[in-house]
């Protein structure tokens, strides 16, 4: 059980483009998602927490305009990353979390790798 | 502000040996702390978790110790093996804005 899923896998896009991740808790309504990137050798980085039907809390540093995160339902959270850019080539992991499965556990991705060309 | 520190960045070991990892992390009001392995590319594979109420956890060839009042865990791995070799991630889960953060990792490599 807890199982969270990310579309796609891997996304190559041309820079400009907008790309939509998807993040899926596929047998259990998550209230709350986090968003991580990861650059390359480097560890997780907490870019935003999402509530189910509201806004998200972005962490200091991360540019909601160009990270727009969904949290329309309590199993779908979606990160588009809009006229993404080069730099935004990163791993980006979601997590969901459930208190009534467990209080205090944060349930992982997969992972989507994007690669902006 | 949650900081966490993980030592050594980078370890080889020869095959067979045990090893420790450390973490030591500076906001001690935590729910719990998980480790995680993380191959090159791929996502994290959830290891051990620690409630704040414990002080160990074991699975298998691992154990996972926590010490919340001095901010450190440890994660000791028993005979060492090749598919043991990955990056290691100490992530403690926030009471205080239910965050996880993440340690910077330990890079294990063992040689057959």
């Amino acid at each position: 059980g807890a199982v969270v899923s990310q579309h796609p896998s891997r996304v190559i896009c041309k820079s400009g483009t907008s790309v939509k991740i998807e993040c899926r808790s596929l047998d259990f309504q998550a209230t709350t998602m986090f968003w991580y990137r990861q650059f390359p050798k480097k560890s997780l980085m907490l870019m935003a927490t999402s509530n189910e039907g509201s806004k998200a809390t972005y962490e200091q540093g991360v540019e909601k305009d160009k990270f727009l995160i969904n949290h329309a339902s309590l199993t779908l959270s979606t990160l588009t990353v809009t006229s993404a850019h080069p730099e935004d080539s990163s791993f980006y992991i979601c997590s969901a979390s459930s208190p009534g499965l467990a209080v205090d556990t944060q349930y992982f991705g997969p992972g989507t790798r994007l690669t902006v060309l | 502000k949650q900081e966490v520190t993980q030592i050594p960045a980078a370890l080889s070991v020869p095959e067979g040996e045990n090893l420790v990892l450390n973490c030591s992390f500076t906001d001690s009001a935590i729910y719990n702390l998980q480790w995680f392995r993380q191959d090159p590319g791929k996502g994290l594979t959830s290891l051990l978790l620690i409630q704040s109420s414990q002080r160990e956890q074991t699975s298998g060839r691992l154990n996972a110790s926590l010490d919340k009042s001095s901010g450190r865990s440890t994660l000791y791995i028993a005979a060492s093996q090749p598919g043991d070799s990955a990056t290691y991630l100490c992530a403690p889960l926030g009471a205080g804005g239910f965050k996880t953060i993440f340690g910077a990792g330990t890079r294990l490599f063992v040689k057959a």
